[in-house]
């Protein structure tokens, strides 16, 4: 069975900081992927990462994929206000997504 | 990627009485559709998967008499709460899941999602 953990599950960090967040999987998975939800709104899609050693970037996000070690990474970068929200990784089996717990993100002024 | 509705989007409806949201694919072949509860501060739990024109098929402990699901066509999907009572205030959310120009996909497109208060 597919299962998804990630840490931490909460982080407050100033702003200007950098910070990783981590998401293990169980078992093999076809795609990973990261979200964002803001409170109250539903999922905003953040990355897809298809293979081993997939590594894509956004603005102050950077997400990675091993899949040898079954482990995503979310780095954040020079962190701002704006990047609070909470951060969800999925992992993809057999057509259905398994969500991590998310990670609460607070950014500090 | 896929322009998702749902309907309501909020909902505050009295103890016992029934409820239904309904979830729509604007813009894309919708031969898969989930649906998602998620209680404040939880993630996401999957209650069921539907296939356009078939049963839904639903996660274990989710009661499929109480969530009813309908999938009657590509681009709508409905759930209905029914006799609802306070402890099924949540937040739902539907994804869509199908068919892009480049084939079958297993990438899902989430709605805006629909709370819903039972008083």
């Amino acid at each position: 069975e597919l299962k998804v953990e990630q840490n931490p599950l909460f982080l407050s960090m100033q702003e200007g900081k950098n910070y990783t967040i981590y998401c293990n999987y169980s078992t093999t998975s076809d795609r990973l992927y990261w979200y964002r939800q803001d409170p109250g709104k539903s999922l905003e899609s953040l990355f897809v990462l298809l293979s081993n050693g997939a590594v894509k970037q956004e603005g102050r996000l950077m997400a990675s994929l091993d899949t040898k070690a079954r482990l995503s990474t979310l780095h954040i970068t020079a962190a701002v206000h704006d990047l609070s929200a909470t951060y969800f990784c999925v992992a993809s089996g057999t057509y259905k997504y398994i969500f991590g717990t998310g990670t609460r993100l607070k950014v500090l002024a | 990627g896929a322009v998702v509705s749902q309907h309501p989007s909020w909902v505050i409806c009295k103890s016992g009485t029934s409820v239904k949201i309904e979830c729509r694919s604007l813009d894309f072949q919708a031969t898969t559709m989930f649906w998602y509860r998620q209680f404040p501060k939880q993630s996401l739990m999957l209650m069921a998967t539907s296939n356009e024109g078939s049963k839904a098929t639903y996660e274990q402990g989710v009661e499929k008499d109480k969530f009813l699901i309908n999938h009657a066509s590509l681009t709508l999907s409905t759930l209905t709460v029914t006799s609802a009572h306070p402890e099924d205030s949540s937040f739902y959310i539907c994804s869509v899941q199908g068919l892009t120009g480049q084939g079958a996909t297993d990438t899902q497109y989430f709605g805006p999602g629909t709370r819903l208060t039972v008083l």
